[in-house]
């Protein structure tokens, strides 16, 4: 039974370009969480997706990051115009409805030259 | 506001050399609380989590925990380290009535331990 799959491991963007981070989950969790964790500090919530709903925004900056979690297909993170500061490791975590632990991907690290 | 807090960032022990991460937390209601480790290069695993009954929580790996209410605290221990408990652990707390995915974490303590 394969993990919580994050895909790309590594990127690397340019300021103004668009990123894409892509999140399977665990097969059979219909949640996804996505985390942000900057230069020593923690992970910090942004967003809570089941299929086809958002249902907890509330750590997503208000600007150029938005998230969904189609009917088919893995969750996408998606940074629009990239900035410097955008520069993290972005965690994707899964649970089931009934679960009581979330399950992590590796993280994507994410890199605006 | 609701927080978690890890004392130690970074901390240094030789094997067998006895462990001890703090953790404090600030919530308004009742908490779920877990300790994550993270090793090099891969993903976050779960070592031990606390929701109710037994303060003393035991986990993975010969690690436990105890949850110490009083002390809003929620501390980590191993009474003997290895070479490959290096890595870097983080505290984390969810509402006991909400969603154990949407988790506060504390900044994380890297463990390095010498050979």
């Amino acid at each position: 039974n394969a993990g919580v799959m994050q895909n790309p491991r590594h990127l690397v963007r340019r300021r103004g370009q668009e990123a894409r981070l892509r999140c399977s989950p665990m097969k059979g969790h219909s949640h996804v969480y996505w985390y942000r964790q900057l230069p020593e500090e923690g992970l910090k919530f942004m967003v809570y997706l089941q299929k086809e709903n958002i249902i907890d925004e509330s750590g997503m900056p208000k600007e150029r990051f938005s998230a969904e979690f189609p009917k088919e297909g893995p969750s996408i993170l998606r940074i629009q115009q990239v900035v410097r500061g955008d520069s993290a490791a972005y965690f994707c975590a899964s649970s089931s409805i009934t679960g009581d632990e979330a399950f992590f991907g590796q993280g994507t690290r994410l890199t605006v030259v | 506001a609701q927080s978690v807090s890890q004392h130690n960032h970074h901390v240094i022990l030789s094997e067998a050399a006895s462990l001890e991460l703090g953790c404090n937390y600030s919530y308004g209601g009742t908490v779920n609380l877990f300790w994550y480790v993270q090793y090099p290069g891969q993903h976050l695993q779960l070592l031990l989590k606390y929701f109710s009954g037994d303060p003393l929580v035991k986990g993975i790996k010969g690690f436990e925990a105890e949850f110490i209410k009083s002390k809003f605290s929620f501390n980590l221990r191993k009474p003997s380290v290895q070479w490959s408990d290096t890595a870097e652990y983080f505290c984390a707390a969810s509402p006991s009535s909400g969603n154990t995915g949407k988790l506060i974490f504390g900044q994380g303590t890297t463990l390095q331990v010498k050979p």
